[in-house]
């Protein structure tokens, strides 16, 4: 079985421009998390998707960042335009159902210069 | 407002030794508490899990200790490895969330 796959697993771009991510959950997983660590911090929740459904959005730092999933299949997070601060770690991750343990994919490591 | 205090930071332990990481936290409507070990250059990994109801849990080299009246919980990984060095994070969840809050995170080191 696949694991969750982050792509890319590096990017630097440069403040003010345009940054995708993308996650593919492990196949038959409904429910999809981002997740950011900031450099020294804790890992914090951005958003949860059951399905194609965004079921909680409340870690979203602000309207620069923008989450879809089309067809309850990847995700993508959009960051636009880019500030320094949004610098960090960012992880996806999927699970068959509530109240079961995630599974994490690697990681798209995210620098703003 | 950090929800989940985690500490110590960083820790070197000799081979076979125990490595302590204990965490405290100030919500009592969480009622899920996993540990997550991480190697470089991969995510969180699930690890061991306690749940309020019980006071201890084992497996393998690794325990969960739960002290729900000091709202406290600490990994215990016994005979310590170097293949135990990694980066450790204690989580908790509420009820009927799903979403996970995480501690700042530990770096183990266990020297040969």
């Amino acid at each position: 079985e696949a694991g969750v796959t982050q792509f890319p697993s590096h990017s630097v771009i440069e403040k003010g421009q345009t940054v995708t991510l993308r996650c593919d959950p492990i196949s038959g997983h409904d429910n999809l998390y981002w997740y950011r660590r900031v450099m020294g911090k804790e890992i914090k929740f951005l958003l949860h998707f059951v399905k194609e459904s965004k079921q909680d959005e409340s870690g979203m730092p602000n309207n620069r960042f923008l989450a879809e999933r089309t067809g309850g299949t990847y995700s993508t997070l959009k960051v636009q335009p880019a500030e320094l601060e949004d610098s960090g770690v960012y992880f996806c991750a999927s699970s068959p159902s509530l109240n079961y343990g995630y599974t994490f994919g690697s990681g798209t490591r995210l620098t703003v210069v | 407002q950090q929800q989940v205090k985690q500490s110590p930071q960083s820790l070197i332990v000799q081979k076979g030794g125990i490595s302590i990481i204990n965490c405290a936290y100030e919500n009592t409507a969480f009622d899920y508490f996993p540990w997550y070990q991480q190697f470089p250059g991969k995510g969180p990994a699930l690890l061991i899990a306690i749940r309020p109801d019980v006071s201890e849990k084992k497996e393998g080299r690794f325990t969960i200790s739960f002290n729900k009246s000091a709202k406290q919980f600490s990994l215990h990984i016994m005979d310590s490895q170097p293949g135990d060095s990694a980066t450790y994070f204690c989580a908790a969840k509420k009820g009927g969330s799903e979403k996970l809050v995480f501690g700042k995170g530990m770096k183990l080191t266990v020297n040969p």
